[in-house]
């Protein structure tokens, strides 16, 4: 079992709408959880950090947390063509505190 | 957030030959650094952990030996790929993590090895 799991998409939606990414995690330990966008060729960048149980809102970008479910999303709204990229969801394990990645998903914001 | 700066952004050489990556944290005194590698299409994944004054900590499957990490300072881990060869191709990050847990990357090391 993957211990960071995301959907590769591609996820497409309109621009304007609003994106929904999500994540699950096999490492009922973990107490931090983060959000990065990669672009194409580029290293990562990080959006947005949640550690504990429910929302978290930054601009446009809210995460939310189920450490219950051991699951983590990501929402996007009003997209942006520019938001197209690779969101990787990453958390930091209990007892070793590495940072595993998902592999990725990838959204399309279509003008 | 932390700023990391790494070098080179791409490098080609011919296989056989070594290659060395410079990973610098300019505003943090980084005790660990992390060394990431991301073959394409792929996720990240962690090579070795980097600990200033000490050995570095290799994931399973690594080769400690072929990828060779000095973290000498508090602002500086090196990441050296020693005979190289074309299996070895793929883009090398370089990551901090901050005193708030959060982890921040460097632009990135391209490697083609022809």
């Amino acid at each position: 079992q993957k211990e960071v799991e995301q959907n590769s998409g591609p996820l497409s939606v309109p621009e304007g709408a609003i994106a929904s990414l999500n994540c699950t995690y096999s490492d009922r330990g973990s107490q931090s959880f983060f959000w990065y966008r990669q672009y194409s060729g580029k290293s990562p960048e990080l959006i947005m950090s949640i550690y504990s149980n429910g929302d978290k809102e930054d601009g446009r970008f809210t995460a939310q947390l189920n450490k219950a479910s051991q699951y983590v999303s990501l929402l996007i709204r009003d997209s942006q063509p520019s938001d197209s990229a690779t969101y990787l969801c990453a958390v930091r394990t209990s007892g070793t505190y590495k940072y595993i990645f998902g592999t990725g998903t990838r959204l399309k914001v279509l003008a | 957030g932390a700023v990391v700066s790494q070098h080179p952004s791409w490098v080609i050489c011919k296989s056989g030959t070594s290659v060395k990556i410079e990973c610098r944290s300019l505003d943090f005194q980084a005790t660990t650094m992390f060394w990431y590698r991301q073959f394409p299409k792929q996720s990240l994944m962690l090579m070795a952990t980097s600990n200033e004054g000490s050995k570095a900590t290799y994931e399973q499957g690594v080769e400690k030996d072929k990828f060779l990490i000095n973290h000498a300072s508090l602002t500086l881990s090196t990441l050296t790929v020693t005979s190289a060869h074309p299996e070895d191709s793929s883009f090398y990050i370089c990551s901090v993590s901050s005193g708030e847990e959060k982890l921040f990357f460097g632009s990135g090391t391209q490697l083609s090895v022809l």
